[in-house]
């Protein structure tokens, strides 16, 4: 089973920055957080990832929380282009091991 | 650099038959993972591959599903006498398999297999 929640549906306005929540409260002490996502008809696409500390790339930031039970991925300015499902996952990020989802956050950006 | 490629894109075939998928992963990815996406839901995990063996086959749902990787890259998925309800999405995965912090997952397109 997957060891997060998600919200089922966000909206978000172009140009906006969308806030994705993710909780994940049963997490450990060596798992990191994951974020992909899956646009219309692809395959998922890797985001971003961290331990503790914020992390920040060209796509997105991502924001965990102190006590690491919940973070929030964040579209600095959302475009419909980034129209998709949202999964957070976590896992041990030093094995090879599978990647298990939930049914994640599906993010309309709207004109 | 290419990415993970899938063939065929989509595949129709009738109760009973025989199929067959075909991942072509980024080339020096030892890692090589499938899993299977049903409309609405997240991706499930099938089977992964270090190499050319299978490091962890306990998704696979039942022996009607067999995958090979028999010289470490290219992977075949393989379903034997189809049912409607393995009717999916089948995406495969590729990763370095070094288990490094930027251990990360890429994905190709998938295969839409409609069974009738």
């Amino acid at each position: 089973d997957a060891k997060t929640t998600q919200p089922t549906s966000m909206d978000c306005a172009e140009g906006r920055a969308a806030n994705l929540p993710c909780n994940h409260s049963t997490i450990s002490g060596n798992e990191y957080v994951y974020w992909y996502r899956q646009i219309h008809s692809q395959g998922p696409q890797y985001i971003i990832h961290g331990l503790k500390n914020n992390e920040t790339n060209e796509m997105a930031s991502l924001i965990i929380t102190e006590d690491r039970k919940s973070s929030t991925l964040i579209l600095p300015h959302a475009t419909l282009r980034d129209t998709a499902v949202y999964y957070c996952i976590v896992r041990v990020v030093r094995n090879t091991d599978k990647l298990i989802f939930g049914t994640g956050t599906r993010l309309q950006v709207f004109p | 650099g290419a990415g993970v490629s899938q063939t065929p894109s989509n595949k129709v075939t009738e109760k009973g038959k025989y199929v067959e998928l075909r991942c072509d992963p980024i080339s020096g990815h030892t890692a090589l993972y499938w899993y299977r996406q049903s409309l609405g839901q997240g991706p499930e995990f099938l089977i992964y591959f270090q190499g050319t063996g299978a490091a962890d086959d306990s998704g696979l749902p039942n022996d009607r599903f067999f995958a090979v990787r028999p010289e470490g890259s290219v992977s075949t998925l393989k379903i034997q006498r189809t049912e409607r309800g393995d009717s999916a999405v089948y995406l495969c995965a590729s990763s370095w398999g070094q288990g490094g912090d930027q251990e990360t997952q890429y994905f190709g397109p998938g295969t839409r297999l409609l069974v009738l």
